[in-house]
């Protein structure tokens, strides 16, 4: 059983701040990591797709590292806005992507 | 144009019902899956299939059966539905090597 840890559960920030959250997973048998956005009422909607050590992805204000060999990813934002309040989940796998439980972002005016 | 379209958006039935939830897609994606969103929020696989073949079938109940007519559909059928059968369901879609998921907008289904 494969398992995506993610934390913090959740994160207020003001306006303005810069905050990151990881994502960490099995380091054995890596095939890919996927960040994705998740805003209340909607789908999750993919960010990022990562599959070799040291990746390194940037949308915007949003970037993700990857280390596989020791199991983690960090996705960051930079200069928080209110409308980038959302969950951000990471899932791990192949054909059958794990998903963690995700960190809830507040960013507040 | 929606990419991963589910329907019905919402679904109330009685305990023991039999009752299905349709996903297509428009996208030409190669591989189709079903994810349920538990209590916790956690979405958890249930079926992933492959130009209409299942390819993974996570311990689910076997009341709930998938079928693919084509690439583009994937539903979901559930049979003697149960309480515990309340939650929202996603589908979705990807290209095969490893391509980010397309969600549709999810079904929630409650069981009274």
């Amino acid at each position: 059983i494969l398992n995506v840890e993610q934390s913090p559960q959740s994160l207020h920030v003001q306006e303005g701040d810069s905050t990151n959250f990881t994502c960490s997973f099995p380091s054995s048998n890596f095939y890919a990591l996927h960040w994705y956005r998740w805003e209340t009422a909607k789908s999750p909607e993919a960010l990022f797709v990562m599959t070799l050590n040291g990746d390194e992805k940037k949308k915007g204000r949003i970037s993700a590292t990857l280390n596989t060999k020791e199991g983690y990813s960090y996705l960051y934002i930079k200069g928080s806005q209110p409308e980038d309040s959302a969950t951000y989940l990471c899932a791990f796998g192949g054909n059958d992507m794990r998903f963690g439980a995700g960190t809830r972002l507040t960013v507040k005016p | 144009d929606t990419a991963v379209s589910q329907t019905p958006k919402y679904l109330v039935t009685q305990m023991g019902n039999d009752k299905s939830i349709k996903c297509e897609q428009n996208l030409g994606h190669d591989t189709m899956y079903w994810y349920k969103q538990d209590s916790k929020k956690f979405l958890k696989i249930m079926f992933s299939y492959n130009n209409k073949e299942l390819i993974i079938n996570e311990t689910v109940p076997n009341r709930f059966s998938p079928k693919s007519p084509d690439k583009a559909h994937l539903n979901l059928h559930i049979n003697s539905l149960e309480l515990g059968d309340s939650a929202v369901y996603f589908c979705a879609s990807s290209q095969t090597d490893n391509y980010g998921y397309t969600f549709g907008s999810g079904t929630r289904l409650t069981v009274v």
